[in-house]
């Protein structure tokens, strides 16, 4: 499997709400990370986990907060978010800092929208 | 300072004609570079990587540190190459490591 998942496709949310995005893999990589990226923007990282534990949080707001409960697994939890956090949040997992080869693999994103 | 600088928003080209995507560098220790590419409505996915000296889709990118250049380039362009193309630069922060990418190159290839 060469796959990175990400659920769900399309979330829209209120300002008030508590919503989470969740993000697999299963190709045994121990770097995951979660990006923002706005419409013909680059990718924005959020945030790095390397062997699931936090290594890089690039001054994200606080309303966005990130959890790796294991080796497969990323989620990232959304509270209190504001219009302009809407944007396609993207996944990616790549072997660790030790790997010759670096790729990061993407996954497909979820489609957020706050109202 | 980590920097990677795509000068051209825009790209367009005809059906045929030989593209070349520029992308610059700035990094202090010895580059490894790598060109993405977003089709619409797909996943980002590595296109080439500067290491491995290959062509992908009849893409070929040459590193040059003289220049801090690694442009991307295309004999024959075709209409199915028409995406958005992000250089990307693999860089170290806080024991982990990250991609650096440049604000990308929309190339649009018409028929």
């Amino acid at each position: 499997d060469t796959e990175v998942t990400q659920t769900p496709k399309h979330l829209v949310m209120g300002m008030t709400n508590k919503k989470s995005l969740k993000c697999e893999q299963h190709m045994g990589h121990r770097a995951m990370y979660w990006y923002k990226q706005k419409a013909k923007k680059p990718p924005e990282l959020m945030f790095v986990y390397s062997y699931e534990k936090l290594s890089i949080n690039e001054s994200v707001p606080s309303r966005f907060s990130p959890e790796c409960p294991n080796s497969s697994l990323l989620n990232l939890h959304l509270h209190a978010l504001q219009p302009e956090d809407s944007a396609l949040y993207l996944c990616a997992s790549s072997h660790a800092r030790t790997a010759r080869t670096y790729e990061q693999y993407f996954g497909p994103g979820t489609r957020l929208t706050v109202t | 300072a980590q920097r990677v600088t795509q000068p051209e928003k825009l790209l367009s080209v005809f059906k045929g004609a030989p593209v070349e995507l520029k992308c610059n560098y700035s990094y202090s220790g010895s580059p490894e570079l790598f060109w993405y590419v977003q089709y619409s409505r797909q996943r980002l996915q590595l296109l080439l990587r500067h290491i491995s000296r290959e062509s992908i889709k009849g893409f070929t990118a040459d590193l040059n540190k003289g220049e801090t250049s690694f442009h991307l380039k295309k004999p024959f362009a075709q209409e199915e190459d028409s995406a958005m193309y992000y250089c990307a630069l693999r860089a170290t922060q806080g024991g982990s490591e990250k991609l650096v990418f440049g604000k990308g190159t929309k190339l649009t290839v018409n028929p």
